[in-house]
Order: structure tokens, then sequence, then C-alpha cells
């Protein structure tokens, strides 16, 4: 395919579970970032990778929330112990360009996780 | 850090008419402002973007404006369809990895 793919896309989990996300960039994209929308929100910035390297983790909400992109390309973003607030949608999106030349971000459709 | 605000949350048009959705930014270090339109169910899809060296970029139907000394920015969307209907985002990005997001305008073009 020739977009940013994730999965699952719909994800429930109970409170305290730990949850893994995945998100497939397009190919050759060095720059990946991972983003949290909630209900009629817009996305907030979670953290940035460039190829296998964590540039930015500021947004991460707690050190409950981990991500990694070991080979620089497929990306996991995990979460644990799972609470209710982190019920939301997840976007992962790539850009060719590393850092401050990179401009255009291309998202994915998202995973929804419900956390009950 | 940056803050964007963006007006109206919500926007009815009919078919054929106009469409202007308008937010604002507060770091003067700003860049880079992009317009993602999301449907349900789907991320957002980049429809038009415009740098901080330019005024005004026009895509066919739509168009968008930056004023940096009032830092604001504006997409013009001009004979609106059905499927123009969807949830708009502005965003504006600086010299870091950190774009931020504006609340969303949700535009319904009526038949």
């Amino acid at each position: 395919g020739a977009g940013v793919s994730q999965s699952p896309r719909y994800k429930v989990a109970k409170r305290g579970q730990d949850v893994a996300l995945r998100c497939d960039p397009i190919s050759g994209h060095v720059s990946l970032f991972w983003y949290q929308q909630a209900l009629g929100q817009g996305p907030e910035f979670l953290t940035y990778f460039q190829n296998e390297a964590q540039l930015d983790k500021s947004g991460l909400p707690s050190d409950r929330f981990f991500a990694e992109r070991p080979e620089g390309s497929v990306s996991t973003l995990k979460i644990q112990r799972t609470q209710q607030e982190d019920s939301a949608v997840y976007l992962c999106a790539s850009s060719l360009r590393p850092g401050y030349s990179s401009y255009e971000q291309y998202f994915g459709p998202g995973t929804r996780l419900t956390v009950t | 850090g940056e803050n964007v605000e963006q007006h109206p949350s919500t926007l009815s048009v009919q078919e054929g008419d106009s469409a202007v959705i308008k937010c604002t930014y507060s770091d003067s270090a700003s860049n880079y402002f992009p317009w993602y339109k999301q449907e349900l169910g789907k991320g957002p899809q980049l429809i038009i973007d415009i740098r901080s060296n330019v005024g005004e970029k026009k895509d066919q139907r739509i168009a968008v404006t930056l004023n940096k000394t009032a830092k604001h920015f504006s997409l013009h969307i001009t004979e609106t369809q059905p499927e123009d209907s969807a949830v708009y985002f502005c965003a504006a990005r600086g010299n870091n990895n950190d774009m931020r997001f504006g609340a969303g305008t949700r535009l319904t073009v009526k038949p």
C-alpha cells in the first residue's frame, strides 16, 4: 500500500491492561510522528522519530507511554496499565525528510482505543 | 509554546456557496501552516499548506491566506459540494517537531 497503515483499527482494553499499537509508515519516510486525538479535538503531538532515533518525546503524557522504532520503519506505541483517560484515537504520521526540513505529514487512519 | 485557535467550530453552508475557516497562532517563529480534512473514521488528510514566505496559495477550489503580522491564516473553499462535508483542522509548526492543531471546524454542505 502507498499510505500509512495502523493496526489494530479498534482496541478495547480493561483498565490496567497493557496495549501495543502498530504503525507502518510510507516506505522510505525518515520521520515518524505519534499523535493522540481526543473526541472532538485536534491531534496532539506525542513523540517524534528520525529513523530509529526518538528525538522528541516531550508530548508523552506519562511514563506509562513508550514508543519505539527499532529498525527505522515500523513503530510501536505501548501504553502500560491503561487508564480511562487514555481513551482516544492514536494517529501515526510519516514524512519524507528528517527534522526541520520535514514539512508534509501523511496520517494513517488511527487506532481507536477504548479503556473500560 | 505554540497555541492555535480555530473558528468557527461548526459551519453550515448551502451547496455552491463559499466557506471560510480562520485560525490564529501565538508563536511568531511558526513557519509552516497546513490544513487537514478529516472524514469520519479516517485520519487527517493534507489538503493545502502554506509557508511563511508566501501570503496566499490556491489549488482549484481551495485557497489559503496568511497574515504573519497579525498571526492569522484562513482556509477558503469556493463552490462547495456535499463531499466537502468533513472536519477541517488548521495547524502551525515552528522550528521544532511539535505541530499544534486547532480544535477543528465541522463543515456541513447542504445539497
